[in-house]
């Protein structure tokens, strides 16, 4: 069966410092994957997508990036976080030529102090 | 445009109160409807696809129906462990596979015992 990994769960950095967030899917090949982010009793923000290794999509101008060093490896980073940085995010994969739904990881709670 | 709302926002049943959560889509060529069960800091839980007019999928206490402009999450005989929010999306016609997914504001469910 298909897993998918999000690390940290929780992370608190200051203003101005880097940021990685890692995501990686276990048990499927070739996923579409994807970076949204959550704000409190808000819907979700669908922040990058990427259809294959080095592939990726923005979705909203940020101070974010995102990049696919791996099929199955998915990371979102900054070189500067801001305050307006701080946010739930969450990964989440889905079978390409399909219409099956995403399946989602457990979450990244990012505070910027 | 494309959206998803979600109605009522926020709902408050006693333990045994039924009770129904509505989702209205207006999208083009809907390629799959989605409900979520998302639990505080962590990350939305697929719980059923529909996929045209008339189709029902059940789950326990759970059941969802579609029609051609609303969805609906029927909660017969809720529990406390039913306090969630629930979330719906909409899967499109699109060659952009980022916006292929349309989510709609959730709607927070409290069971009191």
């Amino acid at each position: 069966s298909q897993t998918i990994h999000q690390w940290p769960a929780t992370l608190v950095q200051p203003v101005g410092s880097p940021l990685s967030l890692e995501c990686t899917v276990e048990g499927t090949s070739n996923p579409n994957l994807y970076w949204y982010r959550q704000a409190a009793g808000r819907g979700l923000q669908l922040l990058f997508y990427s259809v294959g290794i080095g592939q990726i999509s923005s979705e909203v101008p940020q101070n974010l990036s995102a990049s696919r060093p791996q099929d199955r490896q998915f990371i979102l980073s900054s070189k500067k976080l801001l305050l307006s940085d701080s946010g739930f995010y969450l990964c989440a994969w889905s079978v390409g030529l399909s219409n099956q739904p995403q399946h989602f990881g457990d979450g990244t709670r990012l505070s910027i102090l | 445009e494309d959206q998803v709302t979600q109605s009522p926002e926020a709902l408050r049943l006693q333990e045994g109160e039924s009770s129904s959560l509505n989702c209205s889509y207006t999208v083009s060529g809907l390629r799959g409807l989605f409900w979520y069960r998302q639990d505080p800091g962590k990350g939305p839980e697929f719980l059923f696809t529909l996929y045209s007019a008339g189709e029902e999928k059940e789950k326990e206490r759970l059941k969802a129906t579609l029609t051609k402009k609303e969805s609906f999450l029927h909660i017969t005989a809720p529990k406390p462990e039913d306090s969630a929010t629930y979330l719906c999306a909409v899967r499109r016609r699109l060659d952009n596979y980022g916006q292929n997914f349309v989510f709609g504001p959730g709607t927070r469910l409290s069971v009191l015992p």
